[in-house]
């Protein structure tokens, strides 16, 4: 089993709608959990930190449940912009040692 | 913000020449930095730690003698790749942790293509 599976996707939505993705873990040791977001050809780039109570960020909501292991990311209202893949991440170490990325969820909003 | 500066963006090369790749975290002092590998629609593997002034350690299945990873300072550490071949062409990526567990910064990248 992965330490750390997504679907891959792609999910193809329309502009306005909502969507979700599920990340799930394996090692229940792990600390930190991060969404990111990775255009085609470029570097990732911090999304959102994800909270044990659950943190918002304008039309993002991260989640966490560490009982079942996933982090989930929501997209209200999305954006053309949004098309990209989606990094969950996480660290499994008590120090910044050990970071796990996720194969990523593509995500392609159409007009 | 943390700023990752990585040289160079891109870079061809020839089979059997090496090839380095340098990050420098720009305001910020980088203790760890990571270097990652990926492949054409795969995610980000991790190859190795990098420790400010103590030896690399490197994951599973990484040859460190193949992929040399120097952090001589708080600011700057390479990643040298080499006897390139074809199949190390790939994308790789450094990234720094400056806010302890709360995130990673990450450099822009090199996209190396051996030839």
């Amino acid at each position: 089993r992965k330490e750390v599976e997504q679907d891959p996707g792609p999910f193809n939505v329309p502009e306005g709608a909502t969507v979700a993705f599920n990340c799930t873990y394996s090692n229940s040791a792990s600390q930190s959990f991060f969404w990111y977001r990775q255009d085609c050809r470029k570097e990732p780039k911090l999304l959102m930190s994800v909270y044990s109570s659950g943190n918002e960020d304008g039309r993002f909501t991260a989640q966490l449940n560490r009982a079942s292991q996933y982090i989930s990311l929501l997209i209200r209202d999305s954006k053309l912009s949004d098309s990209a893949t989606y990094l969950c991440v996480v660290n499994i170490g008590s120090s910044a040692s050990k970071i796990i990325f996720g194969s990523g969820t593509r995500l392609s909003i159409r007009p | 913000g943390a700023v990752v500066s990585q040289h160079p963006s891109w870079v061809i090369c020839k089979s059997g020449t090496s090839v380095k790749i340098e990050c420098r975290s720009l305001d910020f002092q980088a203790t760890t930095m990571f270097w990652y590998r990926q492949f054409p629609k795969q995610s980000l593997m991790l190859m190795a730690t990098s420790n400010e002034g103590s030896k690399a350690t490197y994951e599973q299945g990484v040859e460190k003698d193949k992929f040399l990873i120097n952090h001589a300072s708080l600011t700057l550490s390479t990643l040298t790749v080499t006897s390139a071949h074809p199949e190390d062409s790939s994308f790789y990526i450094c990234s720094a942790s400056h806010r302890g567990n709360y995130g990673y910064t990450f450099g822009s990248g090199t996209r190396l293509t051996v030839v």
